[in-house]
């Protein structure tokens, strides 16, 4: 079925360097994208979302890019700090999938002092 | 706002018995949903409500049964655990589709 997938499970980035966590996502119904951060026994935070009548979004120190051409989804963290560290999730929605968000399966963030 | 509210945080049930995972929210959404992470992976949707009378099934609906008399609680039943089911269970609601869900706390279940 269709799904939303992440590229790379880990990444490991030193601290005050620039993270990139991608996105590939299948549904080409989807309108709507997410992106959480979820800390250790903690439920899912909201860090910044995207509709696809955009292709850009920025927030504080991240943005988000879709590029619907090839149904990829990133999210860039500028200066990542150790409380960055975390799993993030992408997710989408469309209303030919139900209601819901559908996520992916996350990838980790560590970085390193 | 108290946001999303779920209870227990922990349980321990033995294979067979049954129990309710509750969820309050108090932002006055309509949109509610039930999810489960396992370990290493994302997040499952079980069943889900797009307002009071209203539910559906997600991907994982089996085992599991759902109400939502009013707008603000959504409880999660399990109606005869199995050690399969043990997992972390999050709770969120949202105004609508294409708007941000806010999660509970989580529940974490240990089937034995």
């Amino acid at each position: 079925g269709e799904s939303v997938g992440l590229h790379l499970p880990t990444l490991s980035v030193q601290e005050g360097d620039n993270s990139i966590i991608n996105c590939a996502y299948s549904n080409s119904a989807s309108d709507y994208f997410i992106w959480y951060k979820q800390e250790s026994g903690k439920g899912p935070q909201f860090i910044i979302d995207i509709r696809s009548n955009m292709d850009k979004r920025q927030g504080q120190r991240v943005t988000v890019l879709l590029n619907k051409t090839v149904k990829h989804l990133s999210l860039q963290i500028a200066a990542t700090q150790p409380g960055d560290s975390a799993v993030y999730f992408c997710a989408e929605n469309a209303d030919n999938a139900g209601n819901m968000l559908t996520f992916g399966g996350g990838t980790r963030l560590m970085v390193k002092p | 706002n108290a946001g999303v509210t779920q209870t227990p945080k922990f349980q321990v049930l033995k294979t067979g018995q049954s129990m309710t995972l509750q969820c309050a929210q108090d932002m006055n959404h309509e949109y509610m949903s039930w999810y489960r992470q396992d370990p290493g992976m994302g997040l499952r949707l079980i069943h889900y409500s797009v307002g009071a009378g209203i539910t559906d099934q997600g991907e994982v609906p089996n085992g599991y049964n759902v109400s939502r008399s009013t707008t603000e609680d959504f409880p999660l039943r399990l109606l005869s655990a199995a050690p399969s089911q043990t997992s972390v269970y999050f709770c969120a609601s949202s105004y609508g589709r294409g708007t941000e869900a806010f999660f509970g706390q989580g529940t974490r279940l240990t089937v034995v």
